[in-house]
């Protein structure tokens, strides 16, 4: 079945750093891959998403690009801040959305000033 | 706020019982999913809905059941409750089956003591 591996945390950095989380999927067909965010106590945040190959997501800073050939879908930002500290979550969808989506275990980012 | 709530936010209860959680979608969203996030699983897809029908099942135990009515808010029902069932549980909603964007609720924990 479908699977999404993400490096595990907690990742600390300071301020300004540059972050990257790894994230690699195992699916059937051609996935749709997405980053989402959750701050604490808090639902998920849809952060970025890709559904084709090549194609690069972005918002707020992150960006990930859906590597197929690597089955990579890495989420990096050039310079972070305290309050992008928080779980981040790969996730992928098979079927076009008709099934529910497949996340990782979820990457704790903790950013100090 | 994401436009999905969810209620209650937070449920204790006793292993054996029943419990139902509550969920209303973004206003004109005809597809419900939930999800469990627990320490040891992480989150699950369990099961979804589109326009009143069950749509997908995932990981979801057969002490579980969820419906989803004509007004599109849709319940999880737990029953014969064990402490295993502590979690968070996400309720998330989508225009249409096939749209791969979902967006969450803020959950609602549940405490089995």
């Amino acid at each position: 079945g479908d699977s999404v591996t993400q490096m595990e945390g907690p990742v600390t950095l300071s301020e300004e750093a540059c972050l990257t989380i790894n994230c690699t999927y195992t699916a059937t067909g051609y996935p749709s891959l997405f980053w989402y965010v959750q701050y604490p106590g808090e639902g998920l945040q849809l952060l970025l998403k890709a559904t084709k190959a090549d194609d690069k997501g972005s918002n707020k800073g992150f960006e990930a690009t859906y590597r197929k050939e690597t089955t990579s879908f890495h989420l990096e930002k050039g310079s972070v801040q305290v309050s992008d500290s928080a779980v981040y979550f790969c996730a992928l969808s098979d079927r076009g959305g008709a099934d529910g989506l497949t996340f990782g275990k979820g990457t704790h980012l903790i950013i100090q000033p | 706020d994401s436009g999905v709530t969810q209620t209650p936010k937070h449920l204790i209860t006793a292993t054996g019982q029943r419990v139902t959680l509550r969920c209303s979608p973004r206003s004109g969203d005809l597809s419900v999913y939930w999800y469990q996030q627990s320490l040891d699983q992480g989150l699950q897809f369990l099961i979804q809905y589109y326009n009143g029908e069950e749509r997908a099942k995932g990981n979801i135990l057969e002490r579980f059941s969820a419906q989803q009515f004509p007004d599109l808010h849709s319940e999880l029902n737990l029953s014969s409750l064990e402490l295993g069932d502590s979690a968070l549980y996400f309720c998330a909603s989508s225009v249409v089956a096939s749209n791969n964007e979902q967006f969450f609720g803020p959950g609602t924990r549940l405490t089995v003591l």
